[in-house]
């Protein structure tokens, strides 16, 4: 069974700060990674994905993440934030063929 | 391209009355479709994938009765919540992955459902 976990439900930065959002996922076997953003009220946008290749994956609005397999890792990373950022982010997994599994969520603060 | 879209965006209803959740992908055949719900602060949680013509799978715990599911054509899944409750207040996601395609999801705007 595969799972995800988010260690932060909140993380608040100032505008134009570095940020990183953690993800670390359990899986015996290969799997696919994806960072999705959330709105208020509003579905979910996805961000960027890991399905193989280079282990540093570039989304749109800046952000970037990085697979690491042996920490079973996929941290998302801005180098300088904006207000329009403020949003839920969610880390999910899947294995070709199953379900995604999303982690908690964590909620992204931008403070001016 | 890959869209998704959800009618209505929201909806209120009274107790005990049913009420259907469209999800249609508007520019793609979707074979399988997932619906979803989440709760104020809260992740997403699988209620159910549902695959053109045939019967949806309900994750353990979700109440097939209820929460009926029906995947007419490659571009429609239909969600109805029968006799519903205030507890039954959630915003609903769907999402559908495009055929050959088994591990990207392409997700609706959600619906927000209020029982009264």
């Amino acid at each position: 069974a595969q799972s995800v976990t988010q260690l932060d439900s909140q993380v608040p930065v100032f505008e134009e700060a570095p940020v990183e959002l953690r993800c670390n996922y359990s899986s015996s076997v290969s799997v696919y990674l994806f960072w999705y953003v959330q709105y208020p009220n509003q579905g979910l946008q996805l961000l960027l994905k890991y399905l193989s290749g280079s282990t540093l994956v570039k989304g749109i609005n800046g952000f970037e993440a990085e697979f690491n397999k042996s920490q079973t890792s996929f941290h998302l990373r801005k180098p300088s934030v904006h207000i329009s950022d403020t949003a839920e982010y969610f880390c999910a997994v899947t294995q070709k063929g199953n379900m995604l599994t999303f982690g908690g969520g964590t909620r992204l603060m931008v403070k001016p | 391209g890959a869209v998704v879209s959800q009618h209505p965006s929201w909806v209120i209803c009274k107790s005990g009355t049913s009420v259907k959740i469209e999800c249609r992908s508007l520019d793609f055949q979707a074979t399988t479709m997932f619906w979803y719900r989440q709760f104020p602060k809260q992740s997403l949680m699988l209620m159910a994938t549902s695959n053109e013509g045939s019967k949806a799978t309900y994750e353990q715990g979700v109440e097939k009765d209820k929460f009926l599911i029906n995947h007419a054509s490659l571009t429609l899944s239909t969600l109805t919540v029968t006799s519903a409750h205030p507890e039954d207040s959630s915003f609903y996601i769907c999402s559908a992955t495009l055929a050959g395609d088994l591990y990207e999801q392409y997700f609706g705007p959600g619906t927000r459902l209020t029982v009264t």
